[in-house]
């Protein structure tokens, strides 16, 4: 298995510009997670979604950012429009039922 | 809210010797716990995970311990090695939601 697949992997915009970040999780898992890591704040849960439902947004910082989930092989977290302060390393992780949730390498976001 | 903690933010071992990593989490029903491995520009990668009706589980030179009475889990890792230098974080789960509690996460650095 590939693992969960993220994209892009390094990303530098401009402040006020549309940020769109994507995932592709494991197949099979059904449950899938946005997390935002800071070297302030550490791993921070944005949003989770199970059987393509987002469940629980209250993570999202505010009305700045949105995720969807199409399908159940893809996912994105969008930013529009980004400011310096998202700049950040975003994950995305899925998993089975249960579990441990098995986590993409991630997309670093650096707004300017 | 919940919490979980590490005890220390940076660990230095001698590159042959045993590391302890300490965490404590705040909410006692918390009944799955994980230690994750994040290297440098990846993802958290799972090491081993334990499920509160049990008190040890071993894996390959790495060992997890749980205390419920005083809310503490460890990794032990036997012959720490170049390899493992990285930073390492426990999650707690509670079942029945679907959060993870991350720590903010122990740098391991080896010296040879």
């Amino acid at each position: 298995d590939a693992g969960v697949i993220q994209s892009p992997r390094h990303e530098v915009t401009e402040m006020g510009q549309e940020v769109t970040l994507r995932c592709k999780p494991i197949s099979g898992h059904n449950s899938l997670f946005w997390y935002r890591q800071t070297m302030m704040r550490g791993l921070e849960l944005l949003i989770y979604f199970n059987n393509n439902v987002p469940i629980d947004d209250s993570g999202m910082p505010e009305d700045r950012f949105s995720a969807k989930m199409p399908n159940a092989s893809f996912s994105t977290l969008k930013i529009q429009p980004s400011e310096p302060r998202d700049s950040a390393v975003y994950f995305c992780a899925s998993r089975p039922t249960s579990g441990e949730l098995f986590f993409g390498e991630g997309s670093r976001l650096t707004v300017l | 809210g919940e919490s979980v903690g590490l005890h220390l933010p940076t660990l230095s071992v001698q590159e042959g010797d045993n590391s302890i990593i300490n965490c404590a989490y705040s909410n006692s029903a918390s009944d799955y716990f994980i230690w994750y491995k994040q290297e440098s520009g990846k993802g958290p990668q799972f090491i081993i995970d334990i499920r509160s009706n049990m008190d040890k589980r071993q894996g390959q030179r790495v060992t997890v311990l749980l205390n419920k009475t005083v809310k503490h889990l460890s990794l032990q890792i036997a012959a720490t090695q170049p390899g493992d230098s990285a930073v390492y974080f426990c999650a707690a789960y509670t079942s029945g939601t679907y959060k993870y509690i991350f720590g903010t996460g122990t740098r391991l650095k080896v010296l040879a």
